[in-house]
């Protein structure tokens, strides 16, 4: 069955960077888009970036640009997010997700469980 | 980036009720549209992508509608476990956009 697993929460310094890990298994890792989503404490959801593991292609929120970058490893099909400069705000559970179709299209059919980064001093 | 704008931000319904939530985008998003459930503490589940397209296992008293700009996500009958939010999803090559979200609750 198709599953989506993210590495743990993590505590980080203002300024610091964050790195969280999404495996993908039971599907064909190439032939699906995977997003990362946010979801402040109490808030909605909010889109991070996409990336293609089949042509690498990607796509980042604009509010985030030049602080995200997404990259795959096609070895372990894994998808990795790094969040730079962080802030307080940056503060949120982030979400991986599985595009339905395409890179992007059809919405997002499965999801990690959540990984909760918290920026604190 | 388009707009999605989703009404009402809290619904209250009893059991059995016919419920309504509505998404508006800034401009036409043709049939680029989802929605989705989330009960807290918990990922977001599609329930419809396409408009329109009902997914595997989602029980069918929930439904989809729409075109353009406005759309519709209905659910016939209100049951206890649909106590959730919603979120209606933009999708296009560059970007994605979610609705604020509507909270449903039980009367």
């Amino acid at each position: 069955q198709v599953q989506l697993v993210q590495s743990g929460g993590e505590v980080k310094r203002p300024g610091a960077s964050v790195k969280v890990s999404c495996q993908a298994s039971g599907y064909t890792f190439t032939n699906s888009g995977i997003s990362f989503v946010r979801q402040a404490p109490g808030q909605g959801l909010q889109w991070v970036g996409w990336i293609s593991p089949y042509s690498g292609n990607v796509h980042y929120a604009q509010k985030l640009q030049g602080r995200v970058t997404l990259a795959t490893d096609s070895s372990t099909s894994t998808v990795y997010m790094e969040l730079r400069s962080l802030r307080y705000d940056d503060t949120a559970v982030y979400f991986c997700a599985r595009a339905v179709f395409g890179d992007y299209e059809g919405g997002f059919d499965y999801w990690g469980q959540g990984t909760l980064v918290t920026v604190s001093s | 980036d388009i707009q999605m704008t989703q009404s009402p931000s809290t619904l209250s319904a009893s059991i059995g009720d016919r419920v309504t939530i509505t998404c508006r985008a800034g401009q036409n998003v043709f049939n680029w549209l989802a929605w989705y459930q989330q009960k807290p503490g918990t990922a977001p589940k599609l329930l419809i992508s396409q408009v329109s397209s009902l997914e595997n296992g989602v029980p069918s008293r929930f439904s989809g509608s729409g075109s353009g700009t406005e759309f519709t996500l209905t659910i016939s009958s209100l049951q206890p476990d649909d106590v959730a939010t919603y979120y209606c999803q933009h999708y296009t090559s560059n970007h994605v956009t979610f609705g604020q979200g509507t909270t449903v609750e039980i009367k």
